[in-house]
């Protein structure tokens, strides 16, 4: 079985501080993770894969199999980072995606 | 970047009734479509995977007689609430992705149908 867990709800934090988005994952094989994002009356959309090793938007992530996790960081967060972030696995079923919780995160001014 | 759409973005239906929602993707060919339900401030729920030609499959504890699910070309897929009641009320979103068996491959998510059954 596979699972993803984002221990955070909530996360609030003022524009220029650094956030991080946590993601832990539970799965016997290699799996890809990814983040997806879901900006207000927006749909869901890729933000990165672990698979990838890519910044977007000034975010990274690092897959640490030891731990097990994939955390979302951002050094500065912006205001505009204000959304809906989900972490996600893809394991034995090419495609299929199995979903954390979602953490929203509010950037204040 | 690609699109999909989905029609229609609100319904409301009486209980008993069969709702259908569609998914399409509008600038390229998806081999495989996939169903999520979400409830408010929850996660996504993967409800079925859909692929073109063949039979849709379920997730486990998702009735398939309820969920009727159709992919009758690579950029059509829909979804038949059949007798909806109003515990099937909820958000339904689709997504859509050409698999090549690439790294690369994109999961393509439409905006979301909600659905209110009185």
């Amino acid at each position: 079985a596979q699972r993803v867990t984002q221990p955070e709800k909530l996360l609030s934090v003022f524009k220029g501080a650094p956030v991080e988005l946590k993601c832990n994952y539970s799965y016997s094989g290699s799996p890809e993770l990814f983040w997806y994002v879901q900006y207000s009356r927006q749909r869901l959309q890729l933000l990165l894969r672990h698979i990838s090793r890519e910044s977007i938007k000034g975010f990274t992530a690092d897959l640490n199999k030891g731990e097990t996790s994939f955390h979302l960081k951002k050094p500065f967060a912006q205001e505009e980072d204000s959304a809906m972030y989900y972490c996600a696995l893809s394991g034995t079923s090419y495609g299929k995606l199995t979903f954390g919780q979602g953490t929203i995160l509010t950037v204040h001014p | 970047g690609a699109v999909v759409s989905q029609h229609p973005s609100r319904v409301i239906c009486k209980s008993g009734t069969s709702v259908k929602i569609e998914c399409r993707s509008l600038d390229f060919q998806a081999t495989t479509m996939f169903w999520y339900r979400q409830f408010p401030k929850q996660s996504l729920m993967l409800m079925a995977t859909s692929n073109e030609g063949s039979k849709a499959t379920y997730e486990q504890g998702v009735e398939k007689d309820k969920f009727l699910i159709n992919h009758a070309s690579l950029t059509l897929s829909t979804l038949t609430v059949t007798s909806a009641h109003p515990e099937d009320s909820s958000f339904y979103i689709c997504s859509a992705v050409l698999l090549t068996g690439s790294s690369t491959d994109t999961q393509y998510f439409g905006p979301g149908t909600r659905l209110t059954v009185l």
